[in-house]
């Protein structure tokens, strides 16, 4: 069964440290991993896109890794802003899902002025 | 443009109504997602359309009646719903149907049921 798991569930920070979030997903054959913030009550933000080809991808403070053979992926986020809090959620497409995002169930960041 | 909107934001529904959720697009994408997410907890995908087409179910039950009018649109019937149907509704789109598409988020409806 394909699987996403995030740990930890929840994390908090002062601001300016760095975030690294872990995801993690049981079948190495996928298409792509998708990271999303959300905030309280709000929709999903697309951050970043990793296609299966792809080591890492950047944008701004944030940079995401993917290592297919392991199962790993993580999310970095510098210089940590109290704007940054909300909660961030990994989404694997795997290859025996079709077109589906399979989500890991999230972690919640708090960022402390 | 990123955009997906969703209309109406907040809904209270008894469970005798019919009521419709709308999502609207104009990015030109070819596939629509409506997604179920409960408090705490992940997105589930309820249904998605390709093409203008139904391609997946994630069997859910009748009460909810997807419909997709036309490339741009696509509605969610609701009718005789349960109160543990209360939930936030998303509704995504992505380029192409192909699985190698980033798919972007409206902000939701928040569905009550009482």
């Amino acid at each position: 069964k394909q699987e996403v798991t995030q740990i930890p569930a929840a994390l908090s920070v002062p601001e300016g440290e760095n975030l690294v979030l872990n995801c993690s997903f049981t079948d190495s054959a996928i298409y792509n991993l998708q990271w999303f913030r959300q905030d309280p009550g709000k929709g999903l933000t697309s951050l970043l896109l990793i296609q299966s080809s792809q080591r890492e991808q950047t944008s701004g403070r944030l940079n995401a890794s993917l290592d297919k053979s392991s199962g790993r992926s993580t999310l970095y986020i510098a210089a940590s802003q109290p704007g940054d809090s909300a909660t961030y959620l990994c989404a694997v497409v795997f290859k025996a899902a079709g077109n589906k995002l399979t989500f890991g169930g999230g972690t919640r960041v708090l960022v402390k002025p | 443009d990123t955009e997906v909107t969703q209309t109406p934001k907040h809904l209270v529904m008894g469970m005798t109504n019919k009521k419709s959720l709308k999502c609207e697009q104009h990015m030109g994408h070819r596939a629509m997602y409506w997604y179920k997410q409960k408090a705490k907890k992940p997105p589930e995908l309820m249904f998605v359309y390709s093409y203008e087409k139904l391609s997946i179910n994630e069997s859910v039950p009748s009460r909810f009646s997807p419909e997709c009018p036309n490339s741009s649109l696509l509605n969610l019937h609701l009718h005789a719903l349960q109160p543990e149907d209360s939930a936030l509704y998303l509704c995504a789109s992505s380029q192409d149907p192909s699985a190698t598409y980033e798919q972007y988020f409206g902000p939701g409806t928040r569905l009550t049921v009482t």
